[in-house]
């Protein structure tokens, strides 16, 4: 079974500043699989990244992922305020435990 | 527009079961699997298992195995999650997500409340 692990935990940031995310897999993967998710409170997950790279439909483009074999990154270029939130990445359906990103 | 749109919140009992469902609309409901997520209160994402519904093929978590049943009725585009023997620790937001391999549109989540 393959584990993912997410660091840091929490990430405490200014609106404006560049966040990098990381999610570190147990083996090697097939970055096809690797997603990333934003989460807020109350809300149900989004999808932002999928197959490592690919922004899904009307993710802004500060949003990016990159990475493979079993290092991935999500990074945010520069923070706005509706981007504090917790982040989870996923492959085939296991998820990190998550990455929360606070305002400093 | 796609949209997944779940049953209503539960309260139950230690022993009982709890049936979820999640409606389907804006797409082919046969040409996309389901899969079912839980989140606990303050926790992480946990993965339960998928459901073709084209197929009505099933996998499940093996955390879940023997516990869990997800179905689908295709006349009304709507999956189901049974989840039987409940305890305290089943409490939590119960989400479907659609896709195989990510979850590009998500159900706006049912909270079960396993209490006596």
């Amino acid at each position: 079974e393959i584990v993912l692990t997410q660091s840091p935990g929490t990430l405490s940031l200014s609106p404006g500043e560049r966040a990098t995310l990381s999610c570190r897999a147990s083996q090697s993967v097939s970055s096809s699989y690797l997603a990333w998710y934003q989460q807020k409170p109350g809300q149900a997950p989004r999808l932002l990244i999928y197959g490592a790279s690919s922004r899904a439909t009307g993710i802004p483009d500060r949003f990016s992922g990159s990475g493979s074999g079993t290092d991935f990154t999500l990074t945010i270029s520069r923070l706005e305020p509706e981007d504090f939130a917790v982040y989870y990445c996923q492959l085939s359906w296991t998820f990190g435990q998550g990455t929360k990103v606070e305002i400093k | 527009q796609v949209q997944l749109v779940q049953s209503g919140a539960e309260v139950k009992k230690p022993g009982a079961s709890v049936k979820v469902s999640c409606k389907a609309s804006g797409y082919t409901f046969t040409s996309y699997d389901i899969n079912w997520v839980r989140q606990a209160t303050g926790q992480g994402l946990e993965w339960m298992g998928w459901m073709n519904p084209n197929s009505g093929n099933t996998g499940y978590a093996q955390k879940f195995q023997g516990r869990v049943t997800m179905t689908r009725n295709t006349s009304i585009s709507t999956a189901y999650m049974e989840l039987s023997s409940l305890r305290s620790e089943d409490t939590a937001v119960y989400y479907c997500a659609r896709g195989a391999y990510k979850g590009d549109y998500w159900g706006q989540g049912t909270l079960v409340t396993v209490s006596s």
